[in-house]
Formats: C-alpha cells, structure tokens, sequence
C-alpha cells in the first residue's frame, strides 16, 4: 500500500517561497508519476503540476513562472517550491500519485498552508 | 483550459436512492475523466477513472458513464457512508482540470 505524507511550513509571508516535500513509502519514486495539487475551502481541486520518474515536468500555465517540482530517488520523495506568494496561494496543498501522470489514485492527507503576514 | 461543470451542486437524498451525478465538459475530453469522492477534512478519494472503470477497493455501487463531454455518476443505493462531496476531472488536455463539485446530503 503507497503512502504519501506532506510536510512543511504552515505559515508563510507574502512574497516568499513556500516549499513543501511529500514522503512516499510502499513505493518508489523511480517508477509512476508523482503529482501536486491544492485547494481552497469549498472550491474544486487545482492541479499545480506533476513529475514523471525520470524528472520530466508538467506545470499548470496559471503557476508555470512561479513553480518547481523535483525528485529525490535517493531519499524517496519530491518537493513543491512556489514563489511571490500571495494571500490567493492560501490553501490545502496534496500530494499524490498518477499512475501515466493523469488521475491521482494515492493521496496524501494534505497540508494547510496559510499566507500571510 | 477546459471548464467542468458540475449538476447538481447540491443534492438531497435519502438512504437507499439510486442517485446520478452530472459533469459536462466545455470541450471533448473523449473518456479521460475521473471521479472522486471527498469528505470535510480529508484527501479526495479515487472512485472512477477512463469515465468507467472502478478504481480497485472500491464498492460497485459507484459507476460510471459517458464519453466526450457528457459524463455520469450513479451511486445504486445511497449508504450512509457516501454522503460527501464529489468532483469530476479531465485529463484529456492540460492543465488538468477539476469540477467545482456535488454535495450529497441527506
């Protein structure tokens, strides 16, 4: 069974980076597809981007000049940085897997990330 | 991007009802389309994936239908447990794009 695990900052400020890592266990991140995605209360799901085992990226347009995924095989994770943070980058930010880099069947539990001052 | 959008946004339902949930997509997406299922608190939860095809573990009660831009749901007989949130997603065309969702309550 795969397990994913957001850690973190909660709380960052306006204009800084916020950069997260999603542990993997059950599983390698030398195969599939590992994907972020994050949401605000009461809205729908917003996928920020994914990276494919062999380090290739897919990023949301909305966030593309702003974000970076990448892998670390050796320790069996990948991290989120997202940059020029505004109060709208203030959400539940998940991590996942995507078995061809398109749905996401394993989920972590999600991170609260807050923006603000 | 393509828009999803989702009917009803709130659905009233008793134990027992046969439901159907609707997603319609702003173009074609064939049948890349996902379903998932989302309680307060917690990770959204795979139910469909290719428009049809159940996600392994979960209750055949789920399934579902479509293809092209016209997507459903149905749950056969609502359980207790299914009383959440669920919310479509294409991945036909990048970026990836989520329904804003359907609740099911009682």
């Amino acid at each position: 069974q795969v397990h994913l695990q957001e850690s973190g900052p909660g709380l960052v400020k306006p204009s800084g980076t916020l950069s997260l890592t999603c542990s993997v266990s059950g599983g390698s991140v030398n195969s599939y597809y590992w994907t972020w995605i994050r949401q605000t209360p009461g809205k729908g799901p917003e996928w920020i981007g994914t990276i494919r085992f062999s380090g290739d990226t897919n990023y949301n347009p909305s966030l593309k000049r702003r974000v970076s995924i990448s892998l670390d095989k050796s320790d069996n994770h990948f991290s989120l940085k997202l940059t020029s943070l505004t109060a709208a980058d203030t959400a539940i930010y998940f991590c996942g897997r995507s078995p061809l880099g398109d749905y996401v069947d394993y989920w972590g539990q999600g991170t609260l990330v807050a923006v603000s001052s | 991007d393509i828009q999803l959008t989702q009917s009803p946004a709130t659905l009233s339902a008793s134990i027992g009802d046969r439901v159907t949930l609707t997603c319609r997509a702003s173009q074609s997406v064939d049948e890349w389309l996902a379903w998932y299922q989302q309680k307060p608190g917690k990770a959204p939860k795979l139910l469909i994936y290719k428009a049809s095809n159940v996600q392994r573990g979960v209750t055949s009660r789920f399934s579902g239908r479509g293809s092209g831009t016209e997507f459903t749901l149905t749950i056969s007989s609502l359980q207790p447990d299914d009383f959440a949130n669920y919310y479509c997603q294409q991945y036909r065309h990048s970026p990836w794009t989520f329904g804003p969702g359907t609740k099911v309550e009682i």
